[in-house]
């Protein structure tokens, strides 16, 4: 079935640094790719998108370039500050389908 | 602007007990939906409903209910609540499925003793 793996935390990073958060993806058809954001005891919300291959979706400082040739959809920003700190949601919707998340990885950004 | 409105936004229950989570939505949004999260388990669809009057089972359905009687309203019933059922419980909503943003509610935390 479709799911998506990304990388374990949490991630510990210095304020300034660079950040890449993977994920990979299996989907029997074309998905669209998403990242979602959770800061302490609030919900999700929605960071950026990408609806097709190639395509590049972008919020905030944070990038991610869907590769269907690897099947990845990896999340950088080239700067992080402290108040980047939260759990980051990589997720997938084939056809307009029910959405489906990936276990979520924890951002720490040392000052 | 109030968006999706969960309450409460905590609770303890005794074992057995039921409750009803509420969910309220102010966007007209046609589709809304329940997780629950835990810890490295990420968030798990509960229930689901595409409009008024249509609701539909995700992966982890056991132990709740759902009704859909108005597009604002989408409460989920806790029948009889089991320690396994201790989470944090989140209500999404969306003008579509899932290729829309989901909005998500704050959560409601619930443990089980």
């Amino acid at each position: 079935g479709d799911s998506v793996t990304q990388m374990e935390g949490p991630v510990t990073l210095s304020e300034e640094a660079f950040l890449t958060i993977n994920c990979t993806y299996t989907a029997t058809g074309y998905p669209s790719l998403f990242w979602y954001v959770q800061y302490p005891g609030e919900g999700l919300q929605l960071l950026l998108k990408a609806t097709k291959a190639d395509d590049k979706g972008s919020n905030k400082g944070f990038e991610a370039t869907y590769r269907k040739e690897t099947t990845s959809f990896h999340l950088e920003k080239g700067s992080v500050q402290v108040s980047d700190s939260a759990v980051y949601f990589c997720a997938l919707s084939v056809w307009d389908d029910k959405i489906i998340f990936g276990k979520g990885t924890r951002l720490h950004i040392l000052p | 602007n109030a968006g999706v409105t969960q309450t409460p936004k905590f609770q303890v229950l005794k074992t057995g007990q039921s409750m009803t989570l509420q969910c309220a939505q102010d966007m007209n949004h046609e589709y809304m939906s329940w997780y629950r999260q835990d810890p490295g388990m990420g968030l798990r669809l509960i229930h689901y409903s595409v409009g008024a009057g249509i609701t539909d089972q995700g992966e982890v359905p056991n132990g709740y209910n759902v009704s859909r009687s108005t597009t604002e309203d989408f409460p989920l019933r806790l029948l009889s609540a089991a320690p396994s059922q201790t989470s944090v419980y989140f209500c999404a909503s969306s003008q579509g499925q899932g290729n829309q943003p989901q909005h998500f509610g704050d959560g409601t935390r619930l443990s089980i003793l």
